[in-house]
């Protein structure tokens, strides 16, 4: 079956420092994955996705995630953190078989705090 | 420009009572809704899915269901509410081959008690 694990449910670091997010995932066809951050109180938005082009993909807000094959991993970083980062990102993964359609498998999420 | 609008934005109920959250999206036409839970704690679950008027898939088995009665709206309902289905309640849409991309609304924090 499918899954996505996030490894750390809550990441600590200081204002300009290097932010790194894991996440593993399990298909037994080539994935979709994709990240996305939610804020206090709000919904989701999508940071990047990965859809078998470049294995390297920039996202917005200076976020970017490798896909490695070999890993079954797609983390996110960001070279330094602004306070701005604090909130809860998601790792996910397209469910086999649904196309281009937007069923998703989620990460259990992990909560990004920024100190000063 | 595409919006979504979800309502309420918080809901206390008891347990036993009805559930009715309703989503609606502008500016696009034949989205594909969504609607997925996120229990405290724990990531999303996808709990309904719409290609269409009238056409639901359900993912899994649960006390609630959706319905959508116009092509930009989606409804999620109980007849009556359990403890567990406390939670934090996204309505989400995404268009064609759109590879998985979500716009998701703001939600509606549910607390049954």
């Amino acid at each position: 079956a499918q899954s996505v694990t996030q490894l750390g449910s809550h990441v600590s670091v200081s204002e300009g420092a290097l932010v790194l997010l894991r996440c593993n995932y399990s298909s037994s066809v080539p994935p979709y994955l994709f990240w996305y951050v939610q804020y206090p109180n709000q919904g989701l938005q999508l940071l990047l996705k990965y859809t078998s082009a470049a294995t390297l993909v920039k996202g917005i807000n200076g976020f970017e995630a490798e896909f490695k094959k070999s890993e079954t991993s797609f983390h996110l970083t960001k070279p330094s953190a602004h306070m701005s980062d604090a909130a809860e990102y998601f790792c996910a993964v397209s469910v086999e078989g649904s196309g281009n359609t937007g069923k998703l498998i989620f990460g259990q999420g992990t909560t990004l705090q920024v100190k000063p | 420009s595409q919006t979504i609008h979800q309502w309420p934005a918080t809901l206390v109920q008891p347990v036993g009572s009805p559930l009715s959250l309703e989503c609606t999206v502008e500016g696009t036409s034949n989205p594909n809704l969504y609607w997925y839970r996120q229990a405290a704690g724990r990531g999303l679950q996808l709990l309904f899915y719409s290609v269409g008027i009238g056409q639901i898939s359900s993912e899994v088995p649960q006390n609630l269901s959706a319905s959508r009665p116009q092509d930009r709206q989606f409804i999620l309902s109980s007849k009556k509410l359990l403890l567990s289905d406390s939670g934090f309640y996204l309505c989400a849409w995404s268009v064609g081959a759109s590879g998985g991309k979500l716009f998701f609304g703001s939600g509606t924090q549910l607390s049954v008690l």
